[in-house]
């Protein structure tokens, strides 16, 4: 089973600030990362998938790198509706799994 | 649109089973693996398995072997997800999600409370 290893667990940002959360896996996964942002009292939505790839309709202000074991999601010019929890996804291999999280608020 | 939409909250009494459903629309439903997702309250998502309409193939995440049944019924596009032997730590919100590789499209989710 992959191990997703997902920071930091929380972070207060300022309007406008840039946001970098890390997740690492226990083994290589190429590139099949995915990162979704779940608002309270809702189903996460899916933001990036395998490959670095931006989904339509999400905005520019937000990508991704890492390939192999490192992975680095970050959101640039941070703003109040980014307010959420960010997780991880490997989609390498089964069981399919999750990071802890990281719980981001906007001060 | 694609759409899933998941049945009401359940409150089951502990040693029961419950049968959670997911409807989908918008596509075909046959040919996405339908996936399902645990949340306990506060805490994050845990996979437990998915199957395949078009052919009924389905895979486990093995902690959830003889506790969750997958099925699916194509002639109403709806997928099912069967707890059986509950107790309080499936207490939970499960959520059924399309997936392409990845959750593209999820349920707004089913809150399962376990109490006597």
């Amino acid at each position: 089973e992959t191990t997703v290893t997902q920071s930091p667990a929380s972070l207060s940002m300022a309007v406008g600030e840039k946001v970098s959360i890390s997740c690492k896996t226990s083994t290589d996964i190429d590139d099949d990362m995915n990162w979704y942002q779940q608002k309270s009292g809702e189903a996460p939505k899916l933001l990036i998938s395998e490959g670095n790839t931006l989904r339509p309709g999400v905005p520019s202000r937000f990508s991704s790198s890492g390939y192999g074991t490192d992975f680095v999601f970050t959101i640039k010019n941070v703003l109040l509706g980014d307010e959420g929890i960010y997780y991880c996804q490997q989609s390498d291999n089964v069981p399919l799994t999750f990071g802890s999280g990281t719980k981001l608020e906007i001060k | 649109q694609v759409q899933l939409q998941q049945s009401g909250a359940e409150l089951v009494k502990p040693g029961s089973s419950v049968k959670i459903s997911c409807k989908a629309s918008g596509y075909t439903f046959t040919s996405y693996d339908m996936h399902w997702i645990k949340q306990q309250p506060g805490n994050g998502l845990e996979w437990i398995g998915w199957i395949y309409p078009g052919n009924d193939n389905t895979k486990y995440n093995q902690k959830f072997n003889g506790k969750a049944t997958l099925t699916a019924d194509k002639s109403s596009s709806t997928a099912y997800m069967q707890l059986s032997s509950l107790t309080s730590e499936d207490s939970a919100v499960y959520f059924c999600a399309r997936s392409n590789n990845y959750f593209d499209y999820w349920g707004q989710g089913v809150m399962v409370t376990v109490s006597s």
